[in-house]
């Protein structure tokens, strides 16, 4: 069982929907995490949130949107998505952003129609 | 930022110790060295990490060289549930770049 919970698990959207992947932790972490995962390649990290402010976004298209409402919530809202964009979307989270281990969910996948 | 070396797959039998090799010559000073595993269908899962000492938990060991260039997961007695890819990792501030990782087999 992760302590880190995805819903959905699983979406399919075409590519003018707006759908929105939320991420949730009660562990007390403060850095949060978004990766993207596409089939047989490792994660690539996307955005990194710390005490609740984006800290990086690693160059991601603007049709991904990342939000911390909280601390204990991380949003990925997703707008005119691309075929390209189907891959396994993770998050993580983390005590702080300096060598601590992260903890990740088991993802959702995303299907762009 | 360079990313570490791994071997692509090892193969091992159930119930061996398995040694999981990794170079990362351009560590710095302040990396820690992580190491994940992903099973089919999940996240990936920490396993272990460690800075300059020798690391034990209830999961493996981490040996790291003297220099920190290069370091050894060890699973101490593989099991078919280890079977998964191993991903070594230097942690820097805020980020975890991931290899392509070790694709590691266990045989009944």
């Amino acid at each position: 069982d992760t302590e880190v919970t995805q819903t959905p698990k699983h979406l399919v959207m075409g590519m003018t929907n707006k759908k929105s992947l939320k991420c949730e932790q009660h562990m007390g972490h403060r850095a949060m995490y978004w990766y993207k995962q596409k089939a047989k390649k490792p994660p690539e990290l996307m955005f990194v949130y710390s005490y609740e402010k984006l800290s990086i976004n690693e160059s991601v298209p603007s049709r991904f949107s990342p939000e911390c409402p909280n601390s204990s919530l991380l949003n990925l809202h997703l707008h005119a998505l691309q075929p390209e964009d189907s891959a396994l979307y993770l998050c993580a989270s983390s005590h702080g952003v300096s060598g601590q281990p992260q903890h990740f969910g088991d993802g959702t996948r995303l299907s762009i129609l | 930022d360079a990313k570490t070396t791994q071997p692509n797959s090892m193969e091992s039998n159930e119930e061996e110790p398995v040694h999981l090799p990794c170079n990362h010559s351009t560590i710095s000073g302040t990396d820690y060295i992580h190491w994940y595993r992903q099973l089919p269908s999940q996240g990936p899962e920490y396993v272990i990490h460690g800075l300059t000492s020798n690391v034990n938990n209830r999961m493996a060991s981490l040996a790291i060289a003297e220099d920190r260039k290069s370091s050894t997961l060890i699973l101490h007695r593989a099991t078919l549930r280890d079977a998964a890819v191993y991903y070594c990792i230097k942690r820097g501030a805020q980020k975890l770049v991931f290899g392509q990782g070790t694709r590691l087999t266990i045989n009944p």
